[in-house]
């Protein structure tokens, strides 16, 4: 089973920002949390990873909690390019397991 | 970043026939993998591909109906054997890129190849 839980679907309005949440209650000190996100069944496309920092680079940021029990993805600036299914992940092997994500659709 | 790519992108297959997919890496990689989605589901691991030696099966995969290569670094094949209408899916590929100035190890998707069996 997944370690991670997200809501099944988001609304965001274009322009505004997107924030996607992540449960990972479970996950140990060595472990990383991971973002994809898969785009109407193209290959998953790598948004963003972190241990324990807060982490940004040009698609978004990624906001762990003190504890890392939960996370937020950050798109600041939602554009219909950003409809897609994103997957949070926590691993701390090269082995992924998949949860269901999140289907977030980006409203004109 | 790393480009990944996949032949065939998609085939429509005969029940009892095989394919083999073909994914090519262009960058320093450690670790290849590849995945199936099937309609409507997430992703799921079948197998590590390994280089020079047999692949490593999830559970629930088998050699015999996905014999998997990896010749060398960068390129490994995944067949599926004896199809039927059960195995359509999207089987995608992936692999572990080193990190560039000290940065970790990030693993990137190839696009994917669409399998139908009729």
């Amino acid at each position: 089973d997944a370690k991670t839980t997200q809501p099944t679907s988001m609304d965001c309005a274009e322009g505004r920002a997107a924030n996607l949440p992540c449960n990972h209650s479970t996950i140990s000190g060595n472990e990383y949390v991971y973002w994809y996100r898969q785009i109407h069944s193209q290959g998953p496309q790598y948004i963003i990873h972190g241990l324990k920092n807060n982490e940004t680079n040009e698609m978004a940021s990624l906001i762990i909690t003190e504890d890392r029990k939960s996370s937020t993805l950050i798109l600041p600036h939602a554009t219909l390019r950003d409809t897609a299914v994103y997957y949070c992940i926590v691993s701390g092997t090269y082995k992924y397991i998949f949860g269901t994500g999140t289907r977030l659709k980006v409203l004109a | 970043s790393a480009v990944i790519s996949q032949k065939p992108s998609r085939d429509i297959c005969q029940r009892g026939t095989s394919l083999t997919i073909q994914c090519q890496v262009d960058s320093q990689v450690t670790m290849m993998f590849w995945y199936r989605q099937q309609p409507g589901q997430s992703l799921t691991l079948i197998a590590t591909a390994n280089q020079g030696s047999e692949a490593t099966y999830e559970s629930g995969f088998v050699i015999d109906k996905f014999p998997i290569s990896r010749p060398n670094l960068t390129f490994s094949t995944l067949t599926v054997s004896n199809m039927s209408p059960e195995d359509s899916s999207i089987y995608l590929c992936s692999a572990w890129v080193r990190g560039e100035r000290g940065d970790t190890d990030t693993q990137y998707f190839g696009p994917g190849t669409r399998l139908t069996v009729l």
